[in-house]
């Protein structure tokens, strides 16, 4: 069986940085043909991706979004780590972790963690 | 404001048949394969449509997609109560080099 899920402050002041943890099982990410992306949908809005990594470490960002987010993976704990900076109340979203295919789709998906940006 | 345009809303009554667009570019749809995500409210999104017309093991063939040029459709015959949910569609974009994601249609059941 095929799990994600993301684990990660429920809240977090302006200006700092949030790290989210996305731990997964029943695949390997040095496998080839996946990768795990980051997606945030902030309340009532519409799913925003944004960052990717693929199973050889190559990394894709949001260009809007590019300055201030880091993924990276750990194959032996099977997780992928997401760290965005200089948080604003914008960035209030439920984040998802997915798993991505070879077609670009994302066939499993994460419960969603909900992340609020207040002072 | 996303890259692909759907429209916010769509409904129909029970046994109606529903189509949602999606519109997108030469960069996105015209270069790549649509896929489209199921939402229920507080849930994760579900992929109910994969590689333009793929149906995941468990939706029904009443789910149909469909791509031409820069434009994708969803197609939902024999409507019922239970799809009503948010759907989102989805391509890859090769200016953004990334995945980009409609609006969402919120699709009701009348």
């Amino acid at each position: 069986q095929i799990t994600l899920k993301e684990s990660g402050p429920t809240l977090v002041k302006p200006t700092q940085t949030l790290t989210l943890t996305c731990t997964f099982s029943g695949f390997s990410l040095s496998a080839d043909g996946f990768n795990v992306a980051w997606i945030r949908q902030p309340p009532g809005k519409a799913l925003e991706w944004l960052a990717l990594i693929s199973w050889d470490d190559d990394k894709h960002y949001s260009p809007s979004l590019k300055n201030r987010l880091t993924i990276t993976k750990d194959t032996s704990k099977s997780q992928v780590v997401l760290t965005m900076t200089n948080i604003d109340p914008v960035d209030t979203a439920t984040y998802y972790c997915a798993r991505g295919l070879d077609d670009d789709s994302f066939d499993v998906w994460g419960q969603g963690t909900m992340v609020a940006v207040s002072a | 404001q996303s890259v692909l345009t759907q429209p916010p809303s769509a409904s129909g009554t029970p046994g109606q048949r529903v189509t949602i667009s999606c519109s997108g570019n030469t960069s996105n749809i015209g270069s790549n394969t649509v896929h489209w995500y199921q939402q229920f409210p507080g849930t994760a999104p579900k992929v109910f449509i994969y590689s333009n017309n793929k149906r995941p093991s468990g939706v029904p063939d009443r789910f149909s997609g469909s791509k031409s040029g820069t434009s994708a459709s969803l197609a939902i015959s024999g409507l019922q109560s239970e799809d009503e949910a948010d759907y989102f569609c989805a391509t890859w974009d090769g200016n953004l080099n990334g995945p980009v994601f409609g609006g969402g249609t919120k699709l009701t059941v009348l």
